[in-house]
């Protein structure tokens, strides 16, 4: 959506690592997500992060907020090629139930 | 086993045709959503619900209605106001607000319009 913006494409060697970025909009989000879809299913919740954090690392994923800037990263370490897939952020606040996502950026992981 | 589920997976309509499509959940889940997905747009918000007998318009609502008659469905009616209906249609549940809650989605429904 219009609140939530995505660079579309991404290519990365595998085992490099792959940085996907995000900036929001909205000042008032709570919590922001990243999900994940392999090809023709739902969505997947990867990792998610306060807005009163600024970094938190699950395994290979490390998820960076800087709110003054509004900017949300997610590194993923060591790339797979299990890790192929359009991957989501979304934000959403405490205010009301409305769930905002980005365009998605398609990762594409190279031999 | 605990879930949300779409049907029909792949759904054909003539063009000026209705058509509904189903979202169910027995997650005991208070919200519930209707997303849209185009390549390049991404997931863009029809309608949500945050309880029942009450929704929402999202972004992008015209030539769509909802019902939410009871807490587990929340079915998704494409009318023929729709101008571009051809899309993969995405349903999401979450326990509600208040904290962080994680939204499970569906395995989507793609619509065809012939």
């Amino acid at each position: 959506g219009e609140d939530v913006e995505q660079s579309l494409f991404l290519s990365v060697r595998e085992g490099d690592s792959s940085v996907i970025n995000c900036t929001y909009t909205d000042s008032s989000s709570t919590y922001l997500y990243w999900y994940k879809q392999e090809p023709g299913a739902g969505l997947q919740l990867l990792t998610y992060i306060f807005s009163n954090m600024d970094m938190k690392q699950d395994q290979r994923l490390t998820v960076l907020l800087n709110k003054k800037d509004k900017h949300l990263s997610l590194r993923i370490a060591d790339t797979q090629t299990g890790d192929s897939a359009i991957y989501f952020c979304a934000e959403s606040n405490s205010n009301d139930y409305k769930l905002s996502f980005g365009a998605g950026t398609t990762v594409t992981v190279r031999a | 086993d605990g879930g949300i589920t779409q049907s029909p997976k792949y759904l054909f309509r003539k063009e000026g045709q209705n058509v509904t499509l189903s979202c169910e959940q027995n997650l005991n889940h208070d919200a519930m959503y209707w997303y849209r997905q185009d390549p390049g747009q991404g997931l863009r918000l029809i309608y949500y619900s945050q309880i029942v007998n009450d929704f929402q318009k999202g972004d992008i609502a015209e030539g769509y209605s909802v019902s939410r008659e009871k807490k587990e469905s929340f079915p998704l009616t494409v009318t023929s106001a729709q101008k571009n209906p051809t899309a993969f249609y995405l349903c999401a549940s979450r326990p509600g607000q208040g904290g962080y809650t994680e939204a499970f989605f569906g395995q989507g429904t793609r619509l065809t319009v012939v």
